[in-house]
């Protein structure tokens, strides 16, 4: 069974600080992890995806199998980046499985 | 179409009432999902189409929903005896058949049962 984690419901910090919102996951195969965002009255989107390996928005998010994390960070949250964040878990009968969310405000 | 097109935006209905909720994915995508988001529960899946045949309905809650998707693109979600817990807003997004490739998301229709 898939399985995705994000033990935080909530996330708040001040403008200029480290941000590090959690994702775990649970996949006995070979799993694919994306980190999705949504922001005020907009679509929910993709931010970045493991395979990528690559920095959106100043967003990074490493894949650690031995953990089954996938964290996303930020070294210095803007208060742009407020906005409730996924982390989903891709397995190989092509679902999607989506955390619980966390939402992040980033105060001035 | 530019992306994945829902309808109707809002839909208020009366409790005991059948709601249909449309999906037009993105021309191509053969993968289509249906997720419901309600406030503090987020994101819950419903039901997967590969196709026209959907391999995971593990997420429909009851029978009382459903879900078709025709000639491998348009999918139609049904409510039957729609009930006060079933308001929420009903999302679906689409994907190309390869592997866990990005999902497109829809804007949502926002259902909500008086």
């Amino acid at each position: 069974a898939q399985r995705v984690t994000q033990p935080e419901k909530l996330l708040s910090v001040f403008k200029g600080a480290p941000v590090e919102l959690k994702c775990n996951y649970s996949y006995s195969g070979s799993p694919e992890l994306f980190w999705y965002v949504q922001y005020s009255r907009q679509r929910l989107q993709l931010l970045l995806r493991h395979i990528s390996r690559e920095s959106i928005k100043g967003f990074t998010a490493d894949l650690n199998k031995g953990e089954t994390s996938f964290h996303l960070k930020k070294p210095f949250a803007q208060e742009e980046d407020s906005a409730m964040y996924y982390c989903a878990l891709g397995g190989s009968n092509y679902k999607l499985t989506f955390g619980k969310g966390t939402l992040l405000t980033v105060n001035p | 179409g530019a992306g994945v097109s829902q309808s109707p935006s809002n839909k208020v209905t009366e409790k005991g009432k059948d709601v249909e909720l449309r999906c037009d994915p993105i021309s191509g995508h053969t993968a289509l999902y249906w997720y419901r988001q309600s406030l503090g529960q987020g994101l819950e899946f419903l039901i997967y189409f590969q196709g026209n045949s959907a391999p995971d309905k593990s997420g429909l809650p009851s029978d009382r929903f459903s879900a078709e998707r025709t000639g491998g693109s348009v999918s139609t979600l049904t409510i039957q005896r729609t009930q006060q817990e079933d308001s929420a807003v009903y999302l679906c997004a689409s994907s190309y058949e390869i592997m866990n490739t990005e999902a497109f998301f829809g804007q949502g229709t926002r259902l909500t049962v008086v």
